[in-house]
């Protein structure tokens, strides 16, 4: 089963708009984590915030947390069509034996020039 | 690319049939953790582990089964091959112990056809 809900499941925008995109999820968490995936290729980690932030910038991203509403967005400011790509929030829960990173199903997004 | 390197990249295999995926991950990555991918979802949680033991499982059947070796490679086995199991199985790496706020180091992925 999956945890979180990424939102829109496509998203489509020129070069240079932002791009926003919604995740929300079901259970405690103890950090949030978002990927890229080019193409059904691997994943590659943006940025992670623990469940006590609730902004986090790393370049051109900008992650919200808001744990009182389980959601949490991610930001791309001035797109390029480098940032095409399919994105995917993932929960990650501590104190557990064998901690999983629980997926969405992700958000397509395509950045034309 | 990211360090974490999966063979093959693709294959194909009959229904009824056993695979074996491997993953060489990065030297002191300790953490492997493997998922599937179906063509459209997120990817799924199958099994972890630290330290050459299984620290966790997912929702799979007990014919998926992996090992991790002192080299920081891991496999993923998988028996009977159904139909279902056609997806892209990733693997993750990390240099912390589990349950620990670290991001993972993802390969690229094997793409398995069962026909």
């Amino acid at each position: 089963s999956q945890q979180g809900e990424e939102d829109p499941q496509a998203l489509s925008i020129q070069e240079g708009e932002n791009a926003t995109m919604n995740c929300s999820y079901k259970t405690s968490i103890n950090n949030l984590q978002w990927y890229r995936q080019n193409s059904g290729r691997g994943l590659v980690h943006l940025i992670l915030i623990r469940s006590n932030e609730r902004e986090k910038h790393s370049g051109r991203l900008r992650v919200t947390l808001d744990t009182s509403k389980k959601s949490s967005s991610l930001l791309i400011t001035a797109s390029r069509a480098a940032d095409t790509a399919s994105y995917f929030c993932a929960t990650g829960r501590l104190n557990q034996a064998g901690t999983a990173l629980i997926f969405g199903k992700g958000t397509t997004l395509s950045v034309s020039s | 690319e990211t360090g974490v390197t999966q063979s093959p990249t693709h294959l194909i295999k009959t229904r009824g049939q056993q695979v074996t995926l491997r993953c060489s991950s990065q030297s002191g990555h300790n953490t492997v953790s493997w998922y599937q991918q179906a063509l459209g979802q997120g990817p799924q949680f199958i099994f972890q582990y630290y330290r050459e033991e299984e620290n966790g499982r997912g929702n799979f059947p007990p014919r998926f089964s992996g090992l991790q070796f002192p080299n920081y490679s891991s496999e993923l086995n998988v028996n009977a091959l159904e139909l279902d199991d056609s997806a892209l199985y990733l693997c993750a790496s990390s240099l912390r112990a589990p349950g620990t706020n670290y991001g993972y180091t993802f390969g690229s992925g094997t793409r398995l056809t069962v026909v």
